[in-house]
């Protein structure tokens, strides 16, 4: 199974509300991913767990929290966003093995559409 | 740091004609680059890398990439085009002093016209 989900597919939140955002594998990979992504332009990096431990953080707003709470699973929790923040959110997954990230390809979920109101 | 560029932001390629996506890419030490795909409305997918080895790097969907050292480019091809290749494809580099980071290129629309 090479599939990563993302649930749910499509959000719209107002500037108020708490929300999360879920991504699921069973590939057995221990490196997890947040992108961001406008449209037309590459996903941006937000966070990296290695090991269910975070290792990249590419200074991402405090409204914006990770969680992952076993190697299958990753969690966005989303609060007080700004409709600057509606894009689409991009999970992946990817080996680690020697803590080597950047030699292995990423596996990525078909994504969430957030739209911030 | 580590970059990659992708010096067209969109190519037209007629169905069966052979297509080039470019890509070239400035590493300090030894280069690990990647093609990734995304069709509309979807995740990207991978397609193939290169870490070592044949400078002929044979991926998915009939996809391949030349490695050339000489002229730092790793050109993504396909002999023969097919209409459902129409999509957004991405170059990326292994960054090493950046946390091991993944770094993507802008990205190149590729229109296969039926």
């Amino acid at each position: 199974d090479t599939e990563v989900t993302q649930t749910p597919k499509h959000l719209v939140m107002g500037m108020t509300n708490k929300k999360s955002l879920k991504c699921e594998q069973h590939m057995g990979h221990r490196a997890m991913y947040w992108y961001k992504q406008k449209a037309k332009k590459p996903p941006e990096l937000m966070f990296v767990y290695s090991y269910e431990k975070l290792s990249i953080n590419e200074s991402v707003p405090s409204r914006f929290s990770p969680e992952c709470p076993n190697s299958s699973l990753l969690n966005l929790h989303l609060h007080a966003l700004q409709p600057e923040d509606s894009a689409l959110y991009l999970c992946a997954s990817s080996q680690d093995v020697g803590l080597a990230l950047g030699l292995y390809e990423q596996y990525f979920g078909p994504g969430t559409r957030l739209t911030v109101t | 740091a580590q970059s990659v560029a992708q010096p067209e932001d969109q190519v037209n390629v007629a169905e069966g004609n052979p297509l080039t996506v470019k890509c070239t890419y400035s590493v300090s030490g030894n280069p690990y680059l990647f093609w990734y795909v995304q069709y509309p409305n979807r995740g990207l997918q991978f397609l193939l890398k290169y870490i070592t080895g044949d400078n002929l790097v044979k991926g998915s969907y009939g996809f391949e990439a030349e490695f050339n050292k000489s002229q730092t480019s790793f050109h993504l091809k396909k002999p023969s085009a097919l209409v459902s290749d129409s999509a957004l494809y991405f170059c990326a580099v292994r960054d090493l002093n950046r946390d091991d980071k993944i770094i993507f290129g802008k990205g190149t629309r590729l229109h296969i016209l039926p």
